[in-house]
């Protein structure tokens, strides 16, 4: 079964520092994609980034990096010289190779980034 | 610009009441989606459909069901609603997969309260 964890609940960290949200998932598939979603105080969630399970590279856009590892099957999100709008609740979300799309998502972990 | 509006950022119903959630996409996506997002829990899937008039059931359906008539608009309904479905509501939408995982786009969520 899929299963997605973040076990980190809540953290805080003061402007400028960095931070690493973790994530870890369950599948059985050897198709998958993991998903990052990013949830501001307005409500709406935004889309950060996907990954499928083929592509171990690790990408960086700006300020926001992630670590693939298949081996650890952990995801994991980070942030550098964070800044007080990336507070946010982020969500780590999982699908597997079917047509439908169903995607599975962990319980966030809501970042608080203090000036 | 995407956009996934659903009707309504706030209600309040009565228990036993029937209540209509409405979502609507002008992306032309195949895939949509009902979530309700709990503290804690992240976001669970309710339902989901991949085109007209059909759809599937989530992990959670119980107590509701939906609707999707026109391409654009899924709704989503709750029988009789129970205090427990008291929840924040997000619709999404999103291309159909297959090879091509893609990301949803959410609505700003609608924040049910019963009571």
């Amino acid at each position: 079964a899929q299963k997605v964890t973040q076990a980190q609940t809540e953290i805080s960290v003061v402007e400028k520092e960095d931070v690493t949200l973790d994530c870890v998932y369950e599948t059985r598939d050897t198709t998958y994609y993991l998903f990052w979603y990013k949830q501001p105080p307005s409500g709406e969630l935004v889309f950060l980034i996907r990954r499928n399970s083929f592509d171990e590279q690790n990408e960086i856009s700006g300020r926001y990096s992630w670590n693939f590892q298949k081996s650890t099957s952990s995801f994991n999100f980070t942030i550098t010289a964070s800044q007080v709008v990336d507070s946010a609740v982020y969500f780590c979300a999982l699908s597997e190779g079917t047509s439908y799309d169903k995607v599975i998502f962990g319980p966030g972990t809501s970042l608080s980034v203090i000036p | 610009d995407v956009k996934v509006t659903q009707s309504s950022r706030y209600l309040v119903k009565r228990t036993g009441e029937k209540v209509f959630l409405e979502c609507v996409q002008d992306m032309d996506h195949e895939n949509m989606f009902w979530y309700r997002q709990d503290p804690g829990l992240g976001l669970r899937l309710i339902y989901f459909s991949y085109d007209v008039k059909m759809k599937e059931k989530g992990d959670i359906p119980e107590g509701y069901s939906v609707s999707r008539e026109k391409k654009e608009r899924f709704s989503l309904i709750l029988e009789s609603a129970s205090t427990n479905q008291t929840s924040m509501y997000l619709c999404a939408s999103s291309l159909l997969g297959g090879q091509g995982q893609a990301e949803a786009f959410f609505g700003q969520g609608t924040r049910l309260t019963v009571v």
